[in-house]
């Protein structure tokens, strides 16, 4: 089915242990994103990428890196995880040619870092 | 500054009620865009409608409809005939451009009850 799809649904990690969280999507869409999701605080953007090659910070990028080698996919890794990174996490994706509908999100990625 | 502003944390309603979700919010791109997604208790974020800033009519999609108030920076979700399954996280959000690159921003949501 088309979409976006992210992996894992659910992570336990270590403090100071690195990890990648996958997000794919076969739309064939250009811009892509990450997103986390804290009690109360909504979803805030971390990284975004508005085609292969290129990324760029969000709101919240510390502690997060990204690469878009291809177009299909956007990992999110954690180079050393904080028990403040401990969140929901969800990845979306829009067709730049669009201006309305366009953001599609996945199933979401629930961390705890202990 | 607040981009998005959900003044309602939480909101109950009898069941066949209509409802009305605040939001508001500020940008000086002069094209932007509104969203609604609603983000049920399985946690996905699902795309309810949307609301260009040049757009003259206001939107509307079944139950939902999007009452866009722009010279108050306003753009409030109205749910007709609310029914039990509407319980849910709602979510406003604003397509800007910011820096040459459009970015998504969120407000902080509103949980809303249904009861029967």
């Amino acid at each position: 089915n088309a979409g976006v799809t992210q992996t894992p649904k659910f992570q336990v990690l270590k403090t100071g242990q690195s990890m990648t969280l996958q997000c794919a999507q076969d739309m064939n869409h250009e811009y892509m994103s990450w997103y986390r999701q804290d009690p109360g605080m909504g979803l805030r953007l971390i990284h975004y990428s508005v085609g292969a090659g290129i990324t760029d910070q969000g709101e919240v990028p510390n502690g997060y890196n990204v690469s878009r080698s291809t177009t299909e996919d956007f990992p999110l890794r954690l180079l050393s995880a904080a028990p403040s990174q401990t969140s929901v996490y969800f990845c979306a994706s829009k067709d730049t040619g669009t201006v309305n509908y366009g953001y599609t999100f996945g199933s979401g990625t629930r961390l705890t870092v202990v | 500054a607040q981009k998005i502003t959900q003044t309602q944390p939480g909101m109950f309603v009898q069941e066949k009620e209509a409802v009305t979700l605040d939001c508001t919010y500020d940008t000086s791109d002069p094209s932007y865009g509104l969203f609604w997604y609603k983000q049920p208790s399985s946690g996905e974020m699902i795309f309810l409608i949307y609301q260009g800033s040049y757009d003259q009519q206001n939107a509307t999609e079944g139950r939902y409809s999007l009452n866009f108030q722009k010279a108050r920076k306003s753009a409030n979700l109205v749910i007709s005939a609310s029914q039990l399954g509407d319980s849910a996280m709602y979510f406003c959000a604003m397509r800007e451009r910011d820096q040459g690159a459009q970015k998504l921003v969120f407000g902080q949501g509103t949980r809303l009850t249904i009861n029967p």
